[in-house]
């Protein structure tokens, strides 16, 4: 059972403009959720992460973004740049759980030059 | 600082067969947590140790284990191999198992084939 789901394996934007990743969870008891980043033959990089008591964090060009009501998150990357084209995972944990995280399928972006 | 090893890095095993993957953590991480990536099911939660004891484990059967060393090292074993057992498998450590409040760390992973 998926419990976070992002619905887009894939997303094209032009350079400059702006990349809007989605991710969607089911389980309410999750309090932090997070962005990685995948370059073919590499491990996931952290990116970004948000606590379930805030609505919005900042890093740079990056945003995340969470609507804890319509179990949704999305990540926000302004201005886009050719070297953000890769695959991007959602991960989200439950409270007393460790690290046991919950992760997307993943969306890959790429950026046009 | 080195960052998170793992070894091999790629494996061939036939249906049957068992195989041991390694991990060494970053330097000073003591929690170590393995996942499956399959195509179409991103990352999937295989257990998390700490200390050397298995803290979390994840929706597998009990061919899939695992253990951890003094030193923090984990080693993950599959036994009696299935072809659905193709897969890279990602190894990650933190220095505790904070959850959301810990960056996780990712090593390039162990690709393994099964035929």
């Amino acid at each position: 059972d998926q419990q976070v789901k992002q619905n887009s394996p894939s997303l094209s934007v032009q350079e400059g403009r702006i990349s809007i990743l989605n991710c969607d969870y089911t389980n309410s008891m999750f309090d932090y959720f997070l962005w990685y980043k995948k370059y073919p033959a590499e491990g996931p990089t952290f990116l970004i992460s948000i606590s379930s008591i805030k609505d919005k964090n900042e890093d740079g060009r990056f945003t995340v973004f969470l609507n804890k009501s319509a179990k949704h998150l999305s990540l926000h990357i302004v201005p886009s740049q050719p070297g953000d084209s890769a695959v991007y995972f959602c991960a989200a944990s439950a409270v007393g759980t460790g690290n046991q995280f919950y992760f997307g399928t993943g969306t890959s972006l790429t950026v046009i030059p | 600082k080195a960052g998170v090893t793992q070894t091999p890095r790629y494996l061939i095993k036939t249906r049957g067969q068992q195989v041991t993957l390694s991990c060494s953590p970053i330097s000073g991480h003591r929690s170590v947590s393995w996942y499956q990536q399959t195509p179409g099911q991103g990352l999937q939660f295989l257990f998390e140790y700490f200390s050397e004891t298995q803290r979390n484990k994840g929706n597998f059967p009990g061919r899939f284990s695992g253990r951890q060393f003094s030193n923090s090292r984990s080693e993950m074993n599959v036994s009696t191999l299935e072809l659905g057992d193709s897969a890279l498998y990602l190894c990650a450590s933190s220095r505790s198992p904070g959850g959301g409040q810990e960056t996780q760390y990712f090593g390039p992973g162990t690709r393994l084939l099964v035929l």
